[in-house]
């Protein structure tokens, strides 16, 4: 157990739906970072805050967006789904910002759409 | 951009043999390497660490290479056993030299230790 949640851990919704999944870091850690892990494009960086700021941005589609709030847990908004939005969303937590950190990952969220 | 290739997809070797593992990268020059492990259906584990100026880290039977002149970063397992059977990521810092945290991986090699 990395001490990271993630809910929900599945969810199946329709094509131009709107989603939220939301993600509690380790205890102490500032950093949340989101991926997408689908077969063919393998784990991309989508998103990283720290302490509540936004510090970097990968491949992050536009009907996407993310937060991170006070309490240092995340959200991570996905709107106008498309059937290629399927994938395992994953949140990492680190205690700093840097690359040298450990990221701890979440057991994942599995995004179905129909 | 930055591309990472790991060097194949699925790799087969039977228990008590060493397992190598190979992660290329172009157009880049990371300060820090990364190995995780991934079973299937759970997040990403780290094993270790390597940074630019270092060639060699050892972990127990975990031993990672990282050579900046062949852009090339080899993990071995040495004495693997069924149990290591899993796929494992490599993976860059996302750039200024590594201030901004994010990882750029690979797509990974599953590997399969046979008994």
């Amino acid at each position: 157990d990395s001490g990271v949640t993630q809910t929900p851990k599945h969810l199946i919704t329709a094509t131009g739906q709107r989603v939220t999944l939301r993600c509690s870091p380790r205890s102490g850690d500032l950093s949340v970072y989101w991926y997408q892990q689908s077969l063919d494009q393998g784990l991309q960086f989508l998103i990283h805050y720290y302490n509540g700021e936004e510090r970097a941005k990968g491949n992050i589609l536009e009907r996407f967006s993310a937060q991170q709030f006070p309490d240092l847990h995340s959200e991570l908004n996905l709107s106008s789904l498309e059937l290629g939005d399927s994938a395992l969303y994953f949140c990492a937590s680190s205690r700093t910002g840097y690359s040298t950190d450990t990221q701890y990952f979440g057991p994942g969220t599995r995004l179905t759409v129909l | 951009s930055q591309k990472i290739e790991q060097n194949s997809e699925a790799l087969n070797i039977q228990e008590g043999k060493t397992a190598t593992l190979t992660c290329n990268y172009t157009n880049y020059s990371p300060a820090y390497l990364q190995w995780y492990r991934q079973d299937p259906g759970r997040g990403p584990v780290f094993l270790l660490l390597i940074r630019e100026n270092e060639k060699e880290k050892r972990k127990e039977r975990l031993k990672v290479t990282f050579d900046t002149t062949l852009k090339q970063s080899l993990f071995h397992i040495t004495a693997s056993q069924p149990a290591d059977s899993a796929t494992y990521l490599c993976a860059l810092d996302g750039g200024y030299g590594g201030s901004q945290g994010n990882l750029i991986f690979g797509k990974g090699t599953k590997l399969s230790v046979k008994p």
